[in-house]
């Protein structure tokens, strides 16, 4: 156990619909990094929250968005979702941005 | 080229041998680097992490930095079948980005 969690653990969505995916970072860790990884692939970086600020940002779209809370929980939000989309969405707890990096169970996305 | 490319699997060992896992990254700036093991289903659980150039050594695992050659290799000694995953190295970008090799997939044979 890592203690970091993530919610819902299973998710199926229609195409051009909205989802939020929701994150609790391990206690102490004030930064946390999203992943998504299609079957078969390694897990490729959406974005990093440090302390509430977006600090990086990988080759995703815009209508990939997220925040950062202050207890450092953390969301991730895909607008007009696509079947391409569908994956399993990770979450990673980091003690720092350049530190060992912890991830929770994952969301699966079906979009269909 | 990829940023970090893993041997292509799956590797098949037999029980109580040594399983060798490799990886090689493009990035020669990279400081930080980790092993990942993902079962089937799960997400991904790290194993082991290596910051400088030399031999890392935790219980059964080694894990092996060449910075010069731009490789790391994970060793896994006494290999059981519970060791049969996904194994994924990760390599650290400035500012805290995760680069991960495709995985290999390790299977141990009783």
């Amino acid at each position: 156990e890592t203690g970091v969690t993530q919610s819902p653990t299973h998710l199926i969505k229609t195409r051009g619909q909205q989802v939020t995916l929701r994150c609790s970072s391990q206690s102490g860790h004030n930064t946390v990094s999203w992943y998504q990884q299609a079957l078969g692939q390694g897990p490729q970086f959406i974005f990093q929250y440090y302390r509430e600020e977006e600090n990086g940002r990988g080759n995703f779209p815009p209508r990939f968005s997220g925040l950062q809370f202050p207890n450092y929980s953390s969301e991730l939000n895909v607008n007009a979702l696509e079947l391409d989309d569908s994956a399993l969405y990770l979450c990673a707890s980091s003690p720092g941005r350049n530190t060992e990096a912890f991830f929770g169970q994952g969301t699966r996305l079906t979009v269909v | 080229q990829k940023e970090v490319e893993q041997n292509s699997g799956p590797l098949s060992v037999p029980e109580g041998a040594i399983a060798s896992l490799n990886c090689t990254y493009s990035d020669r700036v990279s400081q930080s680097f980790f092993w990942y093991r993902q079962y089937s289903g799960k997400s991904p659980e790290l194993i082991m992490s290596i910051y400088s150039n030399g031999d890392k050594e935790d219980g059964r695992f080694t894990a092996q930095l060449n910075k010069a050659s731009q490789y790391v290799s994970l060793l896994i000694r006494d290999s059981q079948p519970s060791d049969s995953a996904t194994y994924l190295c990760a390599v650290n970008r400035q500012g805290g980005k995760l680069i991960f090799g495709q995985g290999t997939e390790l299977s141990v044979k009783p």
